[in-house]
């Protein structure tokens, strides 16, 4: 595709449910990213792959967050027993080989709520 | 955490003024750059500047880059209703790692 897709774009989940937010970067793209976005604040880093590797896994907040990019495409963000304070936005960035600059492409992100 | 703090943390101007916004940030970094994100369109990237560059444009934007105040600016020069949304700096200030950390950004609303 042109850009950078994720879904379900909304998602709302009962405590205690687990979710799983998916992200088709651009295609050829070998760098994946997923960042949280509170509301009213900036993005936030979770994780970061290069092709299937994942590299840094540093910002994920707990255990109950897991990534995974098995065929270094597609990548999907999985959080067990969700909580309330869960609730963000979810966003998913590409980029391409050789991006020394660190341009990234985001996609639209993922609203999830946790009621 | 968030490496960076924007200011102001919200700007109104009228159509067709100037809009300056601010960034800080804490710690060594390789590059800065800027994105706008509004409703519509999710996060943008507007520009980047290198650390060892002072000043860049692009189009209507210009940004500068004081390595040694640890600080950027961005100006937005005859500014249009569509320029509405919130902007944001990013380093890749992660000690070599890939991700970059944003700061909270600043809310620019141009009034028609």
């Amino acid at each position: 595709g042109a850009g950078v897709s994720q879904s379900p774009r909304y998602k709302v989940a009962k405590r205690g449910q687990d979710v799983a937010l998916r992200c088709d970067p651009i295609s050829g793209h070998v760098s994946l990213f997923w960042y949280q976005q509170a509301l009213g604040q900036g993005p936030e880093f979770l994780t970061y792959f290069q092709n299937e590797a994942q590299l840094d896994k540093s910002g994920l907040p707990s255990d109950r967050f897991f990534a995974e990019r098995p065929e270094g495409s597609v990548s999907t963000l999985k959080i067990q027993r969700t909580q309330q304070e869960d609730s963000a936005v979810y966003l998913c960035a590409s980029r391409g080989f050789g991006g020394g600059y660190n341009e990234q492409f985001f996609g639209p992100g993922t609203r999830l709520t946790v009621l | 955490s968030q490496q960076g703090e924007e200011d102001p943390q919200a700007l109104s101007i009228q159509e067709g003024e100037n809009a300056t916004m601010n960034c800080s940030y804490k710690t060594s970094i390789n590059n800065l750059q800027w994105y706008r994100q509004n409703s519509g369109r999710g996060l943008v990237h507007l520009i980047l500047i290198r650390s060892n560059e002072r000043e860049k444009h692009s189009g209507r934007l210009r940004v500068t880059l004081d390595t040694s105040k640890k600080s950027s600016s961005l100006l937005i020069t005859a500014s249009r209703a569509a320029d509405t949304a919130s902007y944001f700096c990013a380093t890749d200030a992660r000690g070599g790692a890939d991700g970059l950390t944003f700061g909270k950004g600043t809310h620019l609303i141009i009034q028609p």
